[in-house]
């Protein structure tokens, strides 16, 4: 298997643009995770899906970000306005079920100017 | 408010050390603590811990939990230079799914 699969890797954008972040579960994994990482506030999860359902969004910093799965291989996370203090990795993790190990994805580096 | 802090924020050793790092936690109906190594990419898992006083192995890397005083240990004997990145842990809170993690431990390893 290939892993988790990100979507770039990396993105540099200004300030007011829409990001557009995806991520490739492993397959036959029901659990999809979106984390945030920064220096400051270290690694926190954004929002989880269980089959496809969001599960739990407490962690969306506001109302400018968003996240879908609309089918069991694919998951996107945007942002809209993009802000500098946006900037962050951002990671996609899944897990085959809930409660055990979470397998990452590598991560897409974002830079908003 | 559920919470893990690690300790220490980094460490420095040499090749051949043995290190200790550890991760306590606060949160509401624990059910599972996670550790993690990242280096410059995307954490890689370790150790997942449920019960209290059973050590997990692999290798050189060691993890036992306590879950009376709230605190898990992971042990790394004979360093290398392989060991150098963040270690870090995570709790399950309030069985819900969602892993809190811990700011991580920055680990150097000197040759």
């Amino acid at each position: 298997d290939a892993g988790v699969i990100q979507s770039p890797r990396h993105e540099v954008t200004e300030m007011g643009q829409e990001v557009t972040l995806r991520c490739k579960p492993i397959s036959g994994h029901d659990y999809l995770f979106w984390y945030r990482q920064t220096m400051m506030r270290g690694l926190e999860l954004l929002i989880y899906f269980n089959n496809n359902v969001p599960i739990d969004d407490s962690g969306m910093p506001e109302d400018r970000f968003s996240a879908k799965m609309p089918n069991a291989s694919f998951s996107t996370l945007k942002i809209q306005p993009s802000e500098p203090r946006d900037s962050a990795v951002y990671f996609c993790a899944s897990s085959l079920v809930g409660g055990v190990e979470q397998y990452f994805g590598p991560g897409t580096r974002l830079t908003v100017t | 408010e559920d919470k893990v802090v690690q300790s220490p924020l980094s460490l420095v050793v040499h090749e051949g050390d043995t290190v200790t790092l550890n991760c306590s936690y606060e949160v509401t109906n624990f059910r599972s603590l996670l550790w993690y190594k990242q280096e410059k990419k995307a954490p890689t898992f370790l150790f997942m811990l449920t019960s209290s006083g059973i050590e997990k192995k692999s290798g050189r890397l060691s993890s036992i939990l306590d879950k009376k005083e709230l605190f898990s240990i992971l042990n790394i004997t004979a360093t290398q230079t392989g060991d150098s990145a963040v270690y870090l842990c995570a709790v399950e809170a309030s069985g819900t799914y969602k892993y809190i993690f811990g700011t991580g431990t920055r680990l150097k390893v000197l040759a």
